[in-house]
């Protein structure tokens, strides 16, 4: 699985929208990227999966750059809640292993 | 819905002690997954069963942890004997492959080895 590199940390406003950016320069071309995020003593949660083409569903929206070496997961109107470590992975198909990097911690300020 | 359960929450031995963990996974996901996650690092597959087969297990000290799924439904973790290093928050997931392979986790069992 491609290897990916996010910031360590960051801070954004409450109400304000969260974008979180993730490298993922080595990816294949029939790899999806997934996002995860872990909120203080929860096991992680699905938010959102992409392979080309930009994804919205309930939670969060998710852009891949076209040549899919990087992309953003946005979380439009950030609540106290979204405070969590959140998880970029890389994942070709039909694999269903998870390889969970460090992630970036986000803390969602009042 | 009901989620993945997972029991017990916390858990405290001693050096050398032994220590299980169950886990049920959500009905109908015929795949389930063990991760360890150490305090401040991302989770780390230890296991993973299909039905009640092992399809990878590479990352499983397999000197002092073992685990089972016998009816290819819930499953138990077990350390003996358990060391220093293996204080971690011990993670069940599962998954079906009609859900794109999406996996549910379970809210884990805190394990401090003293």
């Amino acid at each position: 699985d491609a290897k990916t590199t996010q910031p360590t940390s960051m801070d954004c406003a409450e109400g304000r929208a969260a974008n979180l950016p993730c490298n993922h320069s080595t990816i294949s071309g029939n790899e999806y990227v997934y996002w995860y995020r872990q909120i203080h003593s929860q096991g992680p949660q699905y938010i959102i999966h992409g392979l080309k083409n930009n994804e919205t569903n309930e939670m969060a929206s998710l852009i891949i750059t076209e040549d899919r070496k990087s992309s953003t997961l946005i979380l439009p109107h950030a609540t106290l809640r979204d405070t969590a470590v959140y998880y970029c992975i890389v994942r070709q198909p039909g694999a269903q292993k998870l390889v969970f990097g460090q992630g970036t911690r986000l803390t969602i300020n009042p | 819905e009901a989620g993945v359960a997972q029991s017990p929450r916390y858990k405290i031995i001693e050096k050398r002690q032994s220590v299980a963990f169950w886990c049920n996974p959500i009905s109908g996901h015929a795949t389930l997954y063990w991760y360890q996650q150490i305090l401040g690092q991302g989770p780390k597959l230890l296991i993973q069963f299909q039905n009640n087969g092992v399809v990878d297990d590479s990352q499983l000290p397999k000197d002092r942890f073992s685990a089972e799924r016998l009816k290819g439904v819930d499953s138990t973790l077990k350390i003996q004997p358990a060391k220093l290093e293996d204080s971690a928050v011990y993670l069940c997931a599962s998954s079906s492959s009609s859900g794109g392979n999406i996996q549910y986790f379970g809210a884990g069992t805190r394990l401090s080895v003293l």
